[in-house]
């Protein structure tokens, strides 16, 4: 069965980077389309990023573009998003999920908390 | 960017009651919408694509309506393993893909 895990979340201070990871089993991950997902505590659903499955293509929420940077290696079946000039609202519960348009399979999460 | 409104944004219901949840865009999408279903401290799960196409495993009490700018999330039959928030997602066109503000079905 496909699953999704994502690592990498912690705390860091405002300004600072932390890398997040999406590790793929039970799918041909070079297949798919791939996206970012975010939930702040106690609020709703955000969409960050997706990816196209050969990394040509990429796009981004207007709260973070400049900042992160969506990328896969397709030898590994992982993706990432790599997070800079993090701020305190970037706070939040990270989901990796297959595909762009219906996301069919989600990760349960890294949690990533940014505060000084 | 296209902007979700679902309603209600709580409801309190009783077992084996028929449960409605709408989704309202703000310019029409098609049948670009999806919806999800998370319960707490779980992922969202995908209950139905493109308005009203079934996914594999989900109940069949679970169905979707609608095109252009109102949908709608049909619950049969509530049961209790039911009670969790619901989101409408769409993906017309371009991105930004947005997601409503989220209902909370709670089971009386």
């Amino acid at each position: 069965q496909v699953q999704l895990v994502e690592s990498g979340g912690g705390l860091v201070k405002p300004g600072g980077s932390l890398r997040l990871s999406c590790a793929a089993s039970g799918l041909t991950f070079s297949d798919f389309y791939m996206s970012w997902i975010r939930q702040a505590p106690g609020k709703g659903l955000e969409w960050v990023s997706y990816i196209s499955p050969s990394g040509d293509y990429t796009t981004y929420a207007d709260s973070v573009k400049g900042r992160f940077t969506i990328s896969r290696d397709n030898a590994k079946n992982s993706l990432y998003l790599q997070m800079n000039s993090l701020r305190a609202e970037d706070t939040a519960l990270y989901y990796c999920a297959r595909g762009h348009l219906d996301l069919h399979y989600w990760g349960r999460g890294t949690l990533v908390t940014v505060s000084s | 960017e296209i902007v979700l409104t679902q309603s209600p944004d709580f409801q309190s219901v009783t077992p084996k009651e028929k449960v409605t949840i709408t989704c309202r865009a703000s310019q029409s999408i098609g049948s670009s919408l999806h919806w999800y279903q998370q319960k707490p401290d779980q992922s969202p799960k995908l209950l139905i694509k493109y308005a009203s196409q079934s996914i594999s495993g989900v109940p069949s009490r679970f169905s979707g309506s609608g095109s252009g700018t109102d949908f709608t999330l049909t619950i049969n039959s509530l049961e209790a393993e039911d009670a969790a928030t619901y989101y409408c997602h769409q993906s017309s066109s371009l991105p930004p893909y947005t997601f409503g503000q989220g209902t909370k079905l709670e089971i009386k």
